[in-house]
């Protein structure tokens, strides 16, 4: 069974501050690493995925980086904005082409 | 503008009943998924599909059934229902193979 991790669970940050949380999984089993961002009372909806170890992606003022050989992504804030506060999702793809979920961590942002 | 629709929305149903999510989507994806959400757990495969007549067993598939007999339509079945399937359901479809999900609006269902 795959284990993707992710931390730290929760983080509360005030309106303007950059921030980072962390996807780790199993390196040997890579294929894909996606982010979701999931807003409250909304459907998870996707931000990135990456495929290449060394990848950087970037939205706005969202980006994230990929280390598939040490088994990371990290996913960065920059200049957080209350409109930023969701859960993001990290998951792993594995052999067969599923996506298993790390449990999130869940972003407020304060004004 | 294709799209991927859950009904319903929310249910309340008794121990033992059989119920049925269905999951209805546009985009013409061969590949079709569930996951329930629950806290502390966050999203868990429940069953998924990769076309027509296929389905596979994911993390929590006890108590459920799915059954893809269109491209479209991927209904999730719990044939008697329990207390500890009170979850909220997400279905979510997928063009390629691994890639990007796209989830529908989620099913709140409430076993008593």
């Amino acid at each position: 069974i795959l284990n993707v991790e992710q931390s730290p669970q929760s983080l509360h940050v005030q309106e303007g501050d950059s921030t980072n949380f962390t996807c780790s999984f199993p390196s040997s089993n890579f294929y894909a690493l996606h982010w979701y961002r999931w807003e409250t009372a909304k459907s998870p909806e996707a931000l990135f995925v990456m495929t290449l170890n060394g990848d950087e992606k970037k939205k706005g003022r969202i980006s994230a980086t990929l280390n598939t050989k040490e088994g990371y992504s990290y996913l960065y804030i920059k200049g957080s904005q209350p409109e930023d506060s969701a859960t993001y999702l990290c998951a792993l793809r594995n052999q067969g082409g599923k996506l298993i979920f790390g449990q999130g961590t869940e972003l407020s942002v304060k004004p | 503008d294709a799209e991927i629709t859950q009904s319903p929305r929310h249910k309340i149903t008794e121990t033992g009943r059989q119920v049925t999510l269905a999951c209805h989507q546009t985009w013409n994806h061969n590949n079709m998924f569930w996951y329930r959400q629950d806290l502390g757990h966050g999203l868990r495969l429940i069953h998924y599909s990769y076309g027509v007549q296929d389905t596979n067993k994911g993390e929590v598939s006890d108590g459920y059934s799915v059954s893809r007999s269109n491209t479209e339509d991927l209904p999730l079945t719990l044939e008697s229902a329990a207390s500890s399937q009170t979850s909220v359901y997400f279905c979510a479809s997928s063009e390629a193979l691994g890639g990007e999900l796209f989830f529908g609006e989620g099913s709140r269902l409430t076993v008593l």
